[in-house]
């Protein structure tokens, strides 16, 4: 079993939609619980990383980390076609450490 | 402010023939990484280093693969020889903290 596990999609949304991406996780020990996005033949750029368990807004897009569940959620609101991207999740459980990557959902927002 | 650079962006070679990649990571960053990444799944860690020293390289298959950071800056990964399970997207990131990594667009690898 993987330490990470994304939810594989594909998803398929219409434009404005509520998009929600999810992860579980084992190690207990995570921490720091991060969100990229990785367009087709590109490198992954970070979204944005949250510390331990709660909600962090930025935009349009809301994390969620639930440490008690190990679970994690990255909410995207009013979906644009821009963001159609491959998502992956990654947790670390130092601010040094490596990182784990989930294997990713690819979503598609249709105008 | 420039990103990671990484060379080449594609390369085609034959099974049990030997491969270089290079990366440049962003100035400053003292903690390098390189991922291998097959179609379909996420970043797999293969080598992190922390300035010139080797901080986790527990996945990377050491019998083929090998990875050097001169001068704690620029960092060469090499697989010789390669096996046609090594076709992947060799990714190369830089960091001061791990939860902010800052990845190349990658190398595309086919071995055939």
């Amino acid at each position: 079993q993987k330490e990470v596990e994304q939810d594989p999609g594909p998803l398929s949304v219409p434009e404005g939609a509520i998009v929600s991406l999810n992860c579980t996780y084992s190690n207990s020990a995570f921490q720091y619980f991060m969100w990229y996005r990785q367009y087709s033949r590109k490198g992954p750029e970070l979204l944005m990383y949250t510390y331990s368990s709660g909600n962090k807004e930025d935009g349009r897009f809301t994390a969620q980390v639930d440490k008690s569940s190990k679970y994690i959620s990255l909410f995207i609101r009013d979906s644009q076609p821009s963001d159609s991207a491959t998502y992956l999740c990654a947790m670390s459980d130092t601010n040094a450490g490596k990182s784990t990557f989930g294997d990713g959902t690819t979503l598609t927002v249709k105008p | 402010e420039a990103g990671v650079a990484q060379s080449p962006r594609y390369k085609i070679i034959e099974k049990r023939q030997s491969v270089a990649f290079w990366c440049n990571p962003i100035s400053g960053h003292a903690t390098l990484y390189w991922y291998q990444q097959i179609l379909g799944q996420g970043p797999k860690l293969l080598i992190q280093f922390q300035n010139n020293g080797v901080v986790d390289d527990s996945q990377l298959p050491k019998d083929r693969f090998s990875a050097e950071r001169l001068k704690g800056v620029d960092s060469t990964l090499k697989i010789q020889p390669a096996k046609l399970e090594d076709s992947a997207v060799y990714l190369c990131a830089s960091s001061l903290r791990s939860y902010e990594q800052y990845f190349g667009p990658g190398t595309r690898l086919t071995v055939t």
